[in-house]
């Protein structure tokens, strides 16, 4: 089955630290992926997509993420975490009848 | 920039009672879809419509659920007969065409069901 695994259901950095978001796909075919922020009580807003090509994607506020196929991963990272970066993180793919297939979502706290 | 929009974005109502949530896709969209939230879970896949039609539902979208394109710009999600359970937020999504196109997300409705 077509899924999103994503590693660790919150993080928490420091201010100015690297930020690192794990997600994984499971398909023989490598999907379209997504990232997506949630700030509390609002809706969910695209980060960045990967569909083809360049498989390190850059995406809004300062996020971007590598798709690397032999590890079947989309991890999403940002140099310097800011406190406006605080959101729930969902990773997602493409699936079949073009649905979205969401993972369950990562909280992350940056702390002063 | 265009966006979804959708309403109400709170509704609160009564188990056994039918809610209609209503959406606004992007004019040039063709694909809409609703999914849930339900309070700290993942957002979930319901439903997909296309051309008029659902092209694709999940096994939570039960005979309870049913969606409509009645006037050519609105989607709406009936629930007919609503349960505790259904109590989650809502979002409305449309994409313009193809797989690796952006699905846009609406606000959300939050639905409480006492």
């Amino acid at each position: 089955a077509q899924s999103v695994t994503q590693l660790g259901s919150h993080v928490s950095v420091s201010e100015g630290a690297l930020v690192l978001l794990r997600c994984n796909y499971s398909s023989s075919v490598p999907p379209y992926l997504f990232w997506y922020v949630q700030y509390p009580n609002q809706g969910l807003q695209l980060l960045l997509k990967y569909t083809t090509g360049a498989t390190l994607v850059k995406g809004i506020n300062g996020f971007e993420a590598e798709f690397k196929k032999s590890e079947t991963s989309f991890h999403l990272t940002k140099p310097s975490a800011h406190m406006s970066d605080a959101a729930e993180y969902f990773c997602a793919r493409g699936a079949g009848g073009f649905k979205t297939i969401f993972g369950a979502g990562t909280r992350l706290f940056v702390k002063a | 920039e265009p966006e979804v929009t959708q309403t109400p974005s709170h509704q609160v109502t009564q188990m056994g009672q039918e809610v209609i949530l209503r959406c606004v896709p992007i004019s040039n969209h063709l694909y809409f879809y609703w999914y849930r939230q339900i309070l700290g879970q993942k957002v979930e896949f319901l439903v997909s419509f296309y051309n008029n039609e659902i092209s694709e539902k999940s096994e939570i979208f039960d005979d309870q659920f049913s969606v409509e394109r009645p006037d050519g710009s609105n989607f709406t999600l009936k629930i007919r007969s609503t349960k505790l359970e259904d109590s989650a937020m809502y979002f409305c999504a449309s994409r313009e065409s193809g797989l690796q196109e952006t699905q846009y997300f609406g606000p959300g409705t939050r639905l409480l069901v006492l």
